[in-house]
């Protein structure tokens, strides 16, 4: 099974600021991760897909990047909407699995 | 655009079986899709539960395996999770969702189903 690990488990920034998340795999999963984004009481929101393509919706200010094993998401500056908890997630290998997540907290 | 909406009693007894179904409106449902159920215990992460596919084949985390049962009805647009044996630590928020195009993510997402495993 890959893991995936996420950090930092917790971030304090203010709105503005720009913050990269990183997600680790445990062996290669090529270009195969996937970003969401989840608020309180919500399901999961799919922010980036194939590592670095937006899905549809997304506002520009949220990018990916990585392969192999290393895998950033970053937002360029950080809107007040976008304080949550963030998890990758890798369907290369079987299972699937996701990180334990990155959660976002106002400064 | 299609929607997911989970549904299912919300308390299980311990040694029990939960059932869930999720019912796909908006869209073909019998195409060429994996669907699938994550669970999310209160104030923890993701974890992955199975999928399956509207051929009927499915797969399940092996962690799981042995008490999962995924099912779909393609007369009712709906397909359905059930875990037997359940204890307290299945006590979560069950999500169904798509498998995406190129079998790489799930989008979209069901709003969600609380199980509480509890007597």
């Amino acid at each position: 099974e890959i893991v995936l690990t996420q950090s930092p488990a917790t971030l304090s920034l203010s709105p503005g600021e720009r913050v990269t998340l990183s997600c680790r795999a445990s062996q290669s999963v090529y270009s195969h991760v996937v970003w969401y984004q989840q608020k309180p009481g919500q399901a999961p929101r799919l922010l980036i897909y194939d590592a670095s393509n937006r899905a549809t919706g997304i506002p520009a200010r949220f990018s990916g990047s990585g392969s192999g094993t290393d895998f950033t998401l970053t937002i360029s500056s950080l809107e007040p909407e976008d304080f949550a908890v963030y998890y990758c997630l890798q369907r290369s290998n079987w299972p699937s699995t996701f990180g334990q997540g990155t959660r976002l907290e106002i400064k | 655009q299609v929607q997911l909406q989970g549904s299912g009693p919300g308390l299980v007894k311990p040694s029990g079986t939960l059932s869930l179904t999720c019912d796909v409106s908006g869209g073909s449902f019998s195409t060429s899709n994996w669907w699938t159920w994550v669970r999310q215990p209160p104030g923890e992460g993701l974890e992955w539960i199975g999928e399956i596919h509207h051929s009927g084949s499915t797969n399940y985390n092996p962690s799981l395996k042995s008490r999962v049962t995924m099912s779909l009805d393609k007369s009712k647009n709906q397909f359905s999770l059930k875990l037997n044996s359940v204890t307290a630590a299945d006590t979560a928020v069950y999500y169904c969702a798509r498998v995406g195009e190129t079998g790489y993510w799930f989008d979209p997402w069901g709003r969600g189903t609380l199980v509480t495993v509890s007597s």
